[in-house]
Parts: structure tokens; C-alpha cells; sequence
């Protein structure tokens, strides 16, 4: 079954405690990408790769690090947690350029408290 | 950045009713793209917009690439409870999909049986 899969789903931790959400993806696509949602804002990206070893800077990327060593895998890191990541995460890709096609599929989510 | 303005922000509907919602934007738009987030999941990706004009269905659901490339609409036939859940419009403005999605905050949509 094609998917993009994130672990943990659920994530309580303590300020300042490195942590990585993992994100993989078995459809081959190039393109993938690292949103938060908050209630009244809607999903903010934080970061995206349109390849391996090609990452960019999203909308809300401070306080978060990725990673895009192999193509399927694309894990968001936070390295010193603060309380204002509390959110919901969403991993998703999508297939780019050539096709003509750009939808983007999105992970089950990641629901992360820092306290 | 680019914007969209999605409206309305929330809708509370009979079951049975049509239901349209709509997306605004000052920039222009290559592709439109219409998700529908139930409570916990991930977005699921309903309708792709590809041409201005062009109008797609799938099932119940019908959605629309403005003329000007600068609004999108999607309509939900005949409501029914589980079409209750957040749905979301989101636009690229490139051909290639080199940059970024961009999405609306939302339409809450709450079906009273």
C-alpha cells in the first residue's frame, strides 16, 4: 500500500530534550516536506526537500533540523525543544516535475507536547 | 508569502444539503488541490486541479480551476454525517512543483443529522 508513515504519533517531552520524528515514504517520490499545525493558523511548513541531499527552508523553520540522506526517508529534528513546538506534525511527498502532477500525500501526523 | 483566503471558516449544515466553499488568492495558481482532514489524521487529497476552467468530480464532490487562475471552489452534494471534517484548498504556483505548497486555513464543516 502506497503511504508515508511518521513515528511517533504521540510525543510528550521535556524542554531542551533532543528528539527526532521520523517520516518514510514507499511511493519514490522526490519531493518531500515537514508542516506544523495550530489552531487558527492552519499548516505552516517548516521545511522540504525536492531531492536527496536537497533540503530548503520553509515558513516556520527555526528551531528544527532535516535530514534527506536516502529518498524515501526525510526525519525532522528538534534539537533543544521548547515549549512553543507543542503541535500536531504532518510528513508528506509527492511526485514533482515531468509528471505534471503535484499532489502531496500526507502522513497520519504527530502529535508532540513539549513541556 | 502567498496567501489564500479560504471562506467560510466554518459551516454548520442539515444533512442532505449542498455545500460549497471556496478559495481566494491575489497570485496566480498553477494547480488547486482540495483535502479533507478528519479529527486526528493526516490530510487525504480529494480533487487535483491541473488547467484553469476545468471542473472534476469525485463522487459527491465537484471542484472548480477559476478562469482568472486566482480562486477554486469545491461543492459536496447531499451532505451526509460522515462528511463532517476540516477541508483545505491549497495552490502551487509553479509547473515544476519547486515551490511550496500553499494552503488555507480551512473550512470546518459540521453535518446535523
Amino acid at each position: 500500500e502506497a503511504q508515508v508513515t511518521q513515528n511517533p504519533r504521540y510525543l510528550i517531552t521535556v524542554t531542551g530534550k533532543k528528539l527526532t520524528v521520523t517520516c518514510s515514504q514507499n511511493m519514490n517520490h522526490e519531493y518531500m516536506s515537514w508542516y506544523r499545525q495550530d489552531p487558527g493558523l492552519g499548516l505552516r511548513q517548516i521545511y522540504y526537500s525536492m531531492n536527496v541531499e536537497v533540503t530548503d527552508k520553509g515558513d516556520v523553520p527555526e528551531g528544527y533540523k532535516v535530514s534527506r540522506k536516502e529518498k524515501r526517508n526525510f526525519p525532522l529534528i528538534l534539537e533543544s525543544p521548547s515549549p512553543n513546538q507543542t503541535s500536531l506534525y504532518f510528513c508528506a511527498s509527492s511526485i514533482t516535475s515531468g509528471s505534471g502532477r503535484h499532489e502531496q500525500f500526507f502522513g497520519p501526523g504527530t502529535r508532540l507536547t513539549v513541556l | 508569502g502567498q496567501q489564500l483566503n479560504q471562506s467560510p471558516q466554518s459551516m454548520f449544515i442539515q444533512e442532505g444539503e449542498d455545500v460549497s466553499m471556496n478559495c481566494t488568492s491575489s497570485s496566480i495558481f498553477n494547480t488547486w488541490l482540495w483535502y479533507k482532514q478528519d479529527p486526528g489524521e493526516g490530510p487525504v487529497l480529494l480533487i487535483a486541479l491541473y488547467k484553469a476552467g476545468e471542473l472534476t468530480s469525485n463522487g459527491r464532490l465537484t471542484a472548480q480551476f477559476g478562469i482568472t487562475r486566482k480562486d477554486s471552489f469545491l461543492n459536496i452534494s447531499a451532505s451526509i454525517p460522515s462528511d463532517v471534517g476540516i477541508y483545505f484548498c491549497a495552490g502551487l504556483s509553479s509547473h515544476s512543483g519547486n515551490t511550496p505548497l500553499v494552503f488555507g486555513k480551512g473550512t470546518r464543516l459540521s453535518v446535523i443529522a
